[in-house]
């Protein structure tokens, strides 16, 4: 099947700092990429559509200059988190699929972010 | 936006048991996919079905796009089988999907 990994897993950051999040899929290209952000005992909510070569396209109430995301080739993904605060302490997941219209998803590991 | 509903929120097992999960959702779609999402927080996987049935071991999965609800059946439950069961179908938009709210198994041994 195919795979997505991402890195770092587990990330501990001063507030005001910036972190990166990676997100890569291993065997196949991702025309499409998407972060998702989970709470404790929540279930997932979409963060950002990514499309390579192109503007991410946000959902509301998602700010795009705190959450940046670029998606540079068909096989990487990244977000970084400006000037993290402890709100943004969270689950964050990324998610790829091949061209194509209502293609299966695939998930990556997930990153703790913890913003003390 | 579509709304997604899983029944029941949480349930308990003895390891041997069988289930069934149920997602309903509000609008028609085109894809509804399953996953398994273990106590480390990893989605996995289990079926890509917009419609009918698909089977995988002791899982199966339904989905009547026509009344909107999708059925995932466990069969002689195992402790591994324990974690958060979502289903997604697609939202309308280009690949995007929304997750429903969830299902929390737990097996016992």
């Amino acid at each position: 099947g195919a795979v997505v990994s991402q890195h770092p897993s587990w990330v501990i950051c001063k507030s005001g700092t910036s972190v990166k999040i990676e997100c890569r899929s291993l065997d196949f290209q991702a025309t499409t990429m998407f972060w998702y952000r989970q709470f404790p005992k929540q279930s997932l909510m979409l963060m950002a559509t990514s499309n390579e070569g192109s503007k991410a396209t946000y959902e509301q109430g998602v700010e795009k200059d705190k959450f940046l995301i670029n998606h540079a080739s068909l096989t990487l993904s990244t977000l970084t988190v400006t000037s993290a605060h402890p709100e943004d302490s969270s689950f964050y997941i990324c998610s790829a699929s091949e061209m194509g219209l209502y293609n299966e998803q695939f998930f990556g590991p997930g990153t703790r972010l913890t913003v003390l | 936006g579509i709304q997604v509903e899983q029944s029941p929120p949480d349930l308990i097992l003895q390891e041997g048991a069988n289930s069934t999960l149920r997602c309903n959702f509000s609008d028609s779609v085109n894809n509804l996919q399953w996953f398994h999402q273990n106590p480390w927080g990893q989605l996995i996987n289990l079926f890509y079905i917009p419609s009918g049935t698909k089977q995988n071991g002791r899982l199966s999965a339904t989905t009547v796009a026509t009344e909107r609800y999708s059925l995932l059946y466990i069969s002689s439950s195992q402790t591994t089988d324990s974690g958060v069961y979502f289903c997604a179908p697609d939202s309308g938009g280009y690949q995007k999907v929304t997750f429903g709210t969830g299902t929390k198994l737990q097996v016992i041994p």
